[in-house]
Formats: structure tokens, sequence, C-alpha cells
């Protein structure tokens, strides 16, 4: 089968940093995306990788290691409104896009 | 208007009733999904249109039923839907095209319950 394992829920402190990890096991791969989804709201594009390494967006980085099946979602300098679960999904060789079932962030002050 | 709409934003309905959903997308895309959204599980694919052909349909009940009339409006039509069914439904689009880099952009959800 396909799966992408996240951890279910996390706590951090306002101006911390914080590293949420995904692994992954897909038929294939074409790519690895990371989405913020606020309470009641749509779930929003962060970070798309699909060669190894890291990309750097502002505070927010996503870091790929496609031999591990690894990704990893770092953010800095936490704020409140980072509070929200974070998606991360894999397209496979089919383009079928994989979710895992997110990480649910909590920022403390 | 922008990116992704979807209407209504909460439901409740019955297991007689039937309703729709509707989704519209302002981004020039060609490709539409449904989804379905539980606590603390993955989304679920339900449907996925490209060009307005229907091209995936994830062993969903006949109690949902979708339409696609053109590349902009999505509708997902619901009856003697059951108590499981009660759930956020999102809405996405993106590009379309098969590519790894294709991005989808998800509409604010319906929140429906089934009584």
């Amino acid at each position: 089968g396909q799966n992408i394992d996240q951890p279910t829920e996390m706590t951090a402190t306002e101006g911390a940093i914080v590293q949420i990890n995904c692994t992954y096991q897909t038929s294939g791969f074409n790519g690895l995306f990371w989405y913020q989804q606020h309470a009641g709201e749509a779930p929003t594009f962060l970070s798309y990788n699909v060669l190894d390494g890291l990309e750097e967006k502002g505070r927010f980085s996503s870091f790929l290691s496609r031999s591990k099946g690894y990704s990893y979602l770092l953010l800095k300098e936490l704020q409140m409104k980072d509070s929200a679960s974070y998606l991360c999904a894999v397209h496979n060789s089919n383009y079928q896009l994989i979710w895992g079932a997110g990480t649910k962030l909590i920022i403390k002050p | 208007e922008t990116g992704v709409t979807q209407t209504p934003r909460h439901l409740v309905m019955g297991m007689t009733n039937k309703k729709s959903l509707k989704c519209e997308q302002h981004l020039g895309h060609n490709a539409m999904y449904w989804y379905k959204q539980s606590a603390k599980k993955p989304l679920e694919l339900m449907f996925v249109y490209n060009f307005k052909e229907q091209t995936e349909n994830n062993s969903v009940p006949s109690r949902f039923s979708p339409e696609c009339p053109n590349s902009s409006h999505l509708f997902l039509h619901l009856h003697t839907l059951q108590p499981e069914d009660s759930a956020l439904y999102l809405c996405a689009s993106s590009q379309g095209g098969g590519s790894g880099a294709d991005t989808q952009y998800f509409g604010p959800g319906t929140r429906l319950t089934v009584l």
C-alpha cells in the first residue's frame, strides 16, 4: 500500500523553531507538497520539493531526501498565527496525490 | 471573486434529503477535484475531472454524484446520505496535465452534517 506518516500533534513556543517530519512509501515519486490548514479553513499551498535539498521561503523551509523517503517542514520565529495543521502529500508515479493525516501544531506563548 | 469558492459553507440534512454542493474556480484551471476530510484522517480523493471529463472515481458510493458542466464549475449531488458521511467536503482545482508540480488550490469547504 501507499502511505504518508507524520506526527499527529506537536507543541512549540512562540519565537522558537519547529521541525515537522514526513516519511512516505509510495509507488513512485513525482514531487512532495506541504500545505497549511487553519481550523475550519481551506488547505493552502506552502511548498513543493521534487529534487533533494532544502527550499527556503521566508520563515518556512522544506527539505527532501528521496533516497530516504523523507521530508521535513521547518518553521522559524514561530508566531501564534502558525498554529494550524500541516499536511504532507506526495505525487506518485501516476500523479495521484497521496495525503498524510496532517500534523496539528500548537503554539504556546 | 478570486481563487476557489464553495457553497454552502455549512449544510445540515436528513438521510432522505437531496442537496447539492457547488464549487467554482476563478483560476483558469483545467482540473477539479472533490475531497472528503474527516477528523484525524488523510484527505480522501472522491472524484477528479480533467477538461470536464471524469478521470477518477475512487469507489465512491452512488449516493454521491458529481457533475462538471464546464472547467470552472463542479457540483456534488447528495441523496440518501448516511450519518457517517458527515465531514468537510473540499473542492480543489489545478492546472491539470499530469505534471509533478501540478499544485492544487482548495476552496474553504462545506461542513456537512447528516442527521
